[in-house]
């Protein structure tokens, strides 16, 4: 099956910029999408078809996809980014929604 | 805006059928361009997609999981269900229910999550 590879874990001071990266298989064919998971919280939609942003969501979220990984970029990290990240595919020749392994990401 | 909120009992026995409705408010079951999703969450790990119906009640489901779980919607109730049938404690997790958006493979509404643990 389908399987999206992320970092376990990134830390960032504040202000600094946060990359994290989903890796899968031709990944560049497919929309990838990100949430993010607080802790006791559900997961909150960040990023969908690669690059694009819910209503609501802040300019320093961001996302690309090269066709060997995505990244999402997370651009003057603040305390309040502090969360698990998740990529997200769906993977049409298993007929699965496919999430990533998860990343933590700490703010020094 | 739409909310989803699930509920159910939040322990079961072994070998016994989970059973989980999610009810949406804010917005009709019934409104096209949505799939109503389940999707769970094992202690400490990562995010596993369930399945989803559509508010005329064709369903798609994980093919890991295809054998023990069905769904169902009511739009009188506008809410929609998940069975796991002969769980086990590999099924212990929190339950989300999500929408997901037809034009898009993404989920963009999610409720809070319920936990259910499978034990005797």
């Amino acid at each position: 099956s389908y399987v999206l590879t992320q970092p376990p874990s990134v830390s960032v001071a504040p202000g600094q910029t946060a990359r994290i990266t989903c890796g899968g298989n031709n990944i560049g064919s497919k929309s990838v999408h990100w949430y993010q998971q607080k802790p006791g919280q559900a997961p909150v939609l960040v990023v969908y078809d690669d690059s694009d942003r819910p209503s609501g969501i802040p300019e320093r979220l961001s996302g690309s996809n090269s066709g060997i990984t995505a990244t999402l970029t997370i651009s003057r990290v603040e305390a309040g980014d502090e969360a698990d990240y998740y990529c997200q595919v769906w993977d049409s020749s298993s007929g699965h929604y496919v999430f990533g392994t998860g990343t933590k990401v700490t703010v020094l | 805006q739409v909310q989803l909120q699930e509920s159910g009992p939040g322990l079961v026995k072994p070998l016994q059928t989970l059973s989980l409705t999610c009810t949406v408010s804010g917005g009709s079951i019934s409104t096209g361009g949505y799939y109503w999703s389940w999707i769970r969450q094992h202690p400490g790990k990562g995010l596993e997609w369930i399945g989803y119906i559509y508010y005329s009640g064709s369903t798609y489901y994980n093919p890991s999981l295809k054998s023990r779980v069905t769904m169902s919607v009511d739009t009188s109730k506008n809410q929609f269900s998940l069975k796991l049938s002969s769980v086990t404690a590999a099924d212990t997790a929190v339950y989300y229910c999500a929408r997901r958006m037809a034009a898009a493979g993404t989920f963009d509404i999610w409720g809070r999550g319920t936990m259910v643990t499978v034990s005797s």
